[in-house]
């Protein structure tokens, strides 16, 4: 069973770099059949894709954060990260890890789907 | 790149059908049929219900179903049911190797 689980810190003050990461059990994220993504809700909004990396050592990047985001794998740790750079409160959100990719039966779809969800973390930009 | 529209609530009684729609441009939604749709509960973590604007994922039930047309994409629940009551997000691919979500839209069951 994959499971995916979020950590890092809870409080960020604003100007200061979020950093987050995503530990992956049951799969690799060395294994090239997916992308894995961050994505996040702030509070009262809806969710926001924040961008993804693969195992070639790319990524993709919302154009709205690409300046501030960089997301990066660790495949000895087998784990993935997201830093996000001059945060301010605008970024006080829940923030997912997620697996892009739908595969089932031995027959794996387009990317962008994701469909295995960290439990997500809540991270407030404030002094 | 703007979030794709959906209506900010929808909703309908046990056993009716509802349609939830999905509204970006030709350079997203209009482009390609990757969009995907999630469920999301109240503290709850996103659902994948639809991918590849038809298809189901194994497990989701067969009363969900997406369709699209020209630059709307729309998520269909037939046999309306309490435990359908959440938000539903829409999402496309929008071309360059990125992603949009829509803005969300509660669904309520009277």
């Amino acid at each position: 069973q994959v499971q995916l689980q979020e950590s890092g810190p809870g409080l960020v003050k604003p100007s200061q770099t979020l950093s987050l990461t995503c530990t992956v059990s049951g799969a690799s994220v060395s294994s090239g059949t997916y992308y894995w993504t961050w994505i996040r809700r702030p509070a009262g909004k809806g969710l926001e894709w924040i961008g993804r990396a693969y195992t070639d050592g790319s990524a993709n990047y919302n154009p709205s954060l690409k300046s501030r985001v960089t997301i990066s794998l660790d495949t000895s740790k087998n784990q993935f990260s997201l830093k996000l750079t001059s945060v301010t409160a605008a970024d006080t959100a829940v923030y997912y890890c997620a697996r892009d990719r739908y595969c089932s039966g031995g027959t794996c779809y387009s990317h962008d789907a994701f469909d295995i969800w960290g439990q997500g973390t809540v991270v407030t930009v404030s002094s | 790149q703007s979030a794709l529209t959906q209506p900010a609530s929808v909703s309908g009684s046990p056993g009716q059908s509802i349609t939830i729609s999905c509204t970006g441009t030709s350079s997203d939604v209009g482009g390609y049929n990757l969009v995907s749709w999630y469920q999301q509960h109240p503290g709850k973590v996103p659902k994948l219900m639809i991918f590849e604007v038809t298809k189901r994922p194994s497990g989701v039930s067969n009363r969900f179903s997406g369709s699209k047309s020209g630059n709307t994409a729309s998520l269909t629940i037939s046999g309306l049911q309490a435990e359908d009551e959440a938000d539903y997000y829409c999402c496309s691919y929008a071309g360059s190797y990125t992603l949009v979500f829509g803005g969300g839209t509660r669904l309520t069951v009277l």
